[in-house]
């Protein structure tokens, strides 16, 4: 089976960085995702890793480590619209999405 | 641009009763994507299309049946609703449904009670 666990809830200040860890264990492997998911709404992609190593993008930057199934998404300089839930993806050998449950981040003044 | 649609907004279904989503993308994608989600649980693929006229089965298909008839519409029924189809369902899209790399689109969602 798929597993991709990610943790449940984070809190962090305005202005601060959080990081949000995920690690997979899936059959194949072609790419991890992260997608933002504000309440009530649809995700919406955030980045696409398949190599090793950091890509950066604005505020956020995700990071992969194959070999250790291992991702994780960087929030700098945290806005009150930040607040929402971070969902981790992996795209598996047949290119279908297996999702984590998500991370709910919670930013306050 | 409208992107995916997705009708009805929210429904409530007594059981045993059939209920048909819908969904239309006006991108031009040829996969289509039916996921449900439950709070915990994440987003859990119920049907896939990698393009009009095929579908196949995702994590949990039972209970739900998908035609693709073209490239814009992808409808999912249910039979027979039961109280356990409660949740929040996403159609969403990408380009191919063959490579790693796609992003999928996501609508805005429908969210169903069954009593």
């Amino acid at each position: 089976g798929q597993n991709i666990d990610q943790p449940t809830e984070m809190t962090a200040t305005e202005g601060a960085i959080v990081q949000i860890n995920c690690t997979y264990q899936t059959s194949g492997f072609n790419g991890l995702f992260w997608y933002q998911q504000h309440a009530g709404e649809a995700p919406t992609f955030l980045s696409y890793n398949v190599l090793d190593g950091l890509e950066e993008k604005g505020r956020f930057s995700s990071f992969l480590s194959r070999s250790k199934g291992y991702s994780y998404l960087l929030l700098k300089e945290l806005q009150m619209k930040d607040s929402a839930s971070y969902l981790c993806a992996v795209s598996r050998g047949d290119y279908k999405l297996s999702f984590g449950a998500g991370t709910t981040v919670t930013v306050r003044a | 641009i409208a992107g995916i649609t997705q009708a009805p907004t929210s429904q409530i279904l007594a059981a045993g009763r059939r209920m048909t989503l819908r969904c239309t993308q006006d991108m031009r994608h040829n996969a289509m994507y039916w996921y449900r989600q439950d709070l915990g649980l994440g987003l859990r693929l119920i049907h896939y299309s990698n393009t009009a006229g095929t579908t196949g089965k995702g994590e949990v298909p039972d209970g739900y049946s998908v035609s693709r008839a073209n490239t814009d519409d992808f409808p999912l029924t249910l039979a027979s609703a039961v109280p356990s189809q409660t949740s929040v369902y996403f159609c969403a899209s990408s380009e191919s449904g063959t490579s790693g790399a796609d992003e999928q689109f996501f609508g805005p969602g429908t969210r169903l009670t069954v009593l």
